[in-house]
């Protein structure tokens, strides 16, 4: 089945330094990869919607000059937070849509983010 | 936008016993997806069922889109099923542009 790998799955960094998350495609092409982000105890709420060769649609309320995504293949999307805060400590998953849809989404495993 | 609401939030279980997890959403959707996340995170696709009855194991779903509600089924309870399940569904038909629902927390107790 669609296989979707994220990494890395942990990541500690210091504030104002940048991180990149990385999330595959290992067995399917993902024309659209998706970015949700979920604090402790509440639900998934979505970032972005990125489509290979062409820029991201950020949700209204996230800030595309602090997330910044890049979708550069139909195998690969990324996640980078920059100058990263406190404030920015979550738990970022990616999701892909690939052919063929009727099984509609496939997640990674998440990456738990702290900035301290 | 569409709402998604879930019942109830916290359920605690006895090792076997059975429970019914509720998803209502408050416009029409032609799809819908039941997730399990576990404790570590993992997000783990159940039941893609945009209108009727499913079942995989100890799992059932049901799906009433013109009444705008789906119902998850978890039989026999064990200690795994324990974490959080979302129902999803996309805002806009014909997308992926899945909105998650307010989730369940299921303990299961050994």
């Amino acid at each position: 089945g669609a296989v979707v790998s994220q990494h890395p799955s942990r990541v500690i960094c210091k504030s104002g330094t940048s991180v990149k998350i990385e999330c595959r495609s290992l067995d399917f092409q993902a024309t659209t990869m998706f970015w949700y982000r979920q604090f402790p105890k509440q639900s998934l709420m979505l970032m972005a919607t990125s489509n290979e060769g062409s820029k991201a649609t950020y949700e209204q309320g996230v800030e595309k000059d602090k997330f910044l995504i890049n979708h550069a293949s139909l195998t690969l999307s990324t996640l980078t937070v920059t100058s990263a805060h406190p404030e920015d400590s979550s738990f970022y998953i990616c999701s892909a849509k690939g052919q063929p849809t009727n099984y509609g989404y496939t997640f990674g495993s998440g990456t738990r983010l702290t900035v301290v | 936008g569409i709402q998604v609401e879930q019942s109830p939030p916290d359920l605690i279980l006895q090792e076997g016993a059975n429970s019914t997890l509720r998803c209502n959403f408050s416009d029409s959707v032609n799809n819908l997806q039941w997730f399990h996340q576990n404790p570590w995170g993992q997000l783990i696709n159940l039941f893609y069922i945009p209108s009727g009855t499913k079942q995989n194991g100890r799992l059932s779903a049901t799906t009433v889109a013109t009444e705008r509600y789906s119902l998850l089924y978890i039989s026999s309870s064990q200690t795994t099923d324990s974490g959080v399940y979302f129902c999803a569904v996309p805002p806009v038909s014909g997308t992926y542009k899945y909105i998650f629902g307010t989730g369940t927390r299921l303990k299961v107790l050994a």
